[in-house]
């Protein structure tokens, strides 16, 4: 069963802080996915990573991946306010789709 | 055009009522899905449509039908459905299922009474 576990699930964070949310998936994909989602909102896309050492930078946003460990990071430089959402990593694809982590809840709080 | 229209944004139906969710997509993309997502829970996926042909099909119950008229257009056909379908209904499309970025519309967000 392919497994994709996000951590944290929450965090609270001030504006100015660094922090990093981790992404380990159980298949051997080389492939992962960054979205992030508004409160009633849809999904954007924000990284794609499609091989081992992928790193994508946007803005206050870097992502990376590391296939030998089945771990993708999505870190936070210098927080601010807008970028309180719900980011959620995925992974599959194909004709299976995509399977998404559970989410990690950001606020960051001024 | 990168959007992904879904129409309507927001849907109240009854459980002997027959509604139907549309999408729209002129990307030409030849992948389409739906997903389900309950409050504060990822989305799931429910169907997958590959050059207008249903591909996957999660056991998703019968009182959700999904079609695919054609390469722009899926749509999800509901009937007798239960308080606990409730929830956002996405679709999403990606150029063709080996270029997995998907492209997600707003979402219809149903309730069932």
């Amino acid at each position: 069963e392919l497994k994709v576990e996000q951590n944290p699930l929450f965090l609270s964070m001030q504006e100015g802080k660094n922090y990093t949310i981790y992404c380990n998936y159980s298949t051997t994909s080389d492939r992962l996915y960054w979205y992030r989602q508004d409160p009633g909102k849809s999904l954007e896309s924000l990284f794609v990573l499609l091989s081992n050492g992928a790193v994508k930078q946007e803005g206050r946003l870097m992502a990376s991946l590391d296939t030998k460990a089945r771990l993708s990071t999505l870190h936070i430089t210098a927080a601010v306010h807008d970028l309180s959402a719900t980011y959620f990593c995925a992974e599959g694809g194909g004709a299976d789709g995509l399977t998404f982590g559970k989410g990690t809840h950001l606020i960051i709080q001024p | 055009d990168t959007e992904v229209t879904q129409t309507p944004k927001h849907l109240v139906m009854g459980m002997t009522n027959k509604k139907s969710l549309k999408c729209e997509q002129h990307m030409g993309h030849r992948a389409m899905y739906w997903y389900k997502q309950k409050a504060k829970k990822p989305p799931e996926l429910m169907f997958v449509y590959s050059y207008e042909k249903l591909s996957i099909n999660e056991s998703v119950p019968s009182r959700f039908s999904p079609e695919c008229p054609n390469s722009s257009l899926l749509n999800l056909h509901l009937h007798a459905l239960q308080p606990e379908d409730s929830a956002l209904y996405l679709c999403a499309s990606s150029q063709d299922l080996d270029r997995e970025k998907l492209f997600f519309g707003s979402g219809t967000q149903l309730s069932v009474l």
